[in-house]
């Protein structure tokens, strides 16, 4: 089954400690991207990637590194959450064609606790 | 980047046809009109997109106007399940990503 998949799919945590949310998808799709979705504010695009070992920063990067190593893999890394990084997070995948725009695929989200 | 402008929310009742209205008065020749909806507790999932004639699929129709500020997402019979919070969203092919606004929350009323 075409998916995207992210694990954990809960997360409490507290301040400084280290973590990694990590996303796979097994459609052999170039884009990847990481979203996190605050009541009022919606969707905001957190880093993408365009193919492997490319990635670019979106509208709210800073907190947050991400790696694309393998085409299948895009893990979002925090590597001192603090408490405002708590959210709902979803990552996504599509292909990337010049002359056709591809729909995107989200995972189930993670939801993110940081006490 | 091209905004899209949404009602917060519309309500519909059940197995009547729902119009989702969105304006984009800033949209550019390049830009595709995508939509996308979000059921509760899930991700966002595609709807549909076009770029200058309609388009229909097995979720939904887009009314694209003739001068592209405007479009209508148009699903035919609302159902329980349809109820999400929709988004349209310009995009534009290369390496600009996804902007999600903040949609229109759909209720449909049994």
């Amino acid at each position: 089954e075409a998916q995207v998949t992210q694990n954990p799919r809960y997360l409490i945590t507290v301040t400084g400690k280290k973590l990694t949310v990590t996303c796979s998808q097994n459609m052999n799709h170039e884009y990847m991207s990481w979203y996190r979705q605050d009541p009022g504010l919606g969707l905001r695009q957190i880093y993408y990637s365009m193919n492997v070992e490319v990635t670019d920063k979106g509208d709210v990067p800073e907190g947050y590194k991400v790696s694309r190593k393998e085409k299948r893999n895009f893990p979002l890394i925090l590597e001192s959450p603090s408490p405002n990084q708590t959210s709902l997070y979803f990552c996504a995948s599509s292909l990337v064609g010049r002359e056709t725009v591809n729909e995107q695929f989200f995972g189930p989200g993670t939801r993110l606790t940081v006490l | 980047d091209a905004k899209t402008t949404q009602p917060n929310s519309m309500e519909s009742n059940e197995e009547e046809p729902v119009h989702l209205p969105c304006n984009h008065s800033t949209i550019s020749g390049t830009d595709y009109i995508h939509w996308y909806r979000q059921l509760p507790s899930q991700g966002p999932e595609y709807v549909i997109h076009g770029l200058t004639s309609n388009v229909n699929n097995r979720m939904a129709s887009l009314a694209i106007a003739e001068d592209r500020k405007s479009s209508t997402l148009i699903l035919h019979r609302a159902t329980l399940r349809d109820a999400a919070v929709y988004y349209c969203i310009l995009y534009n092919s290369g390496n600009t990503p996804l902007v999600f606004g903040k949609g229109t929350r759909l209720s449909v009323i049994a």
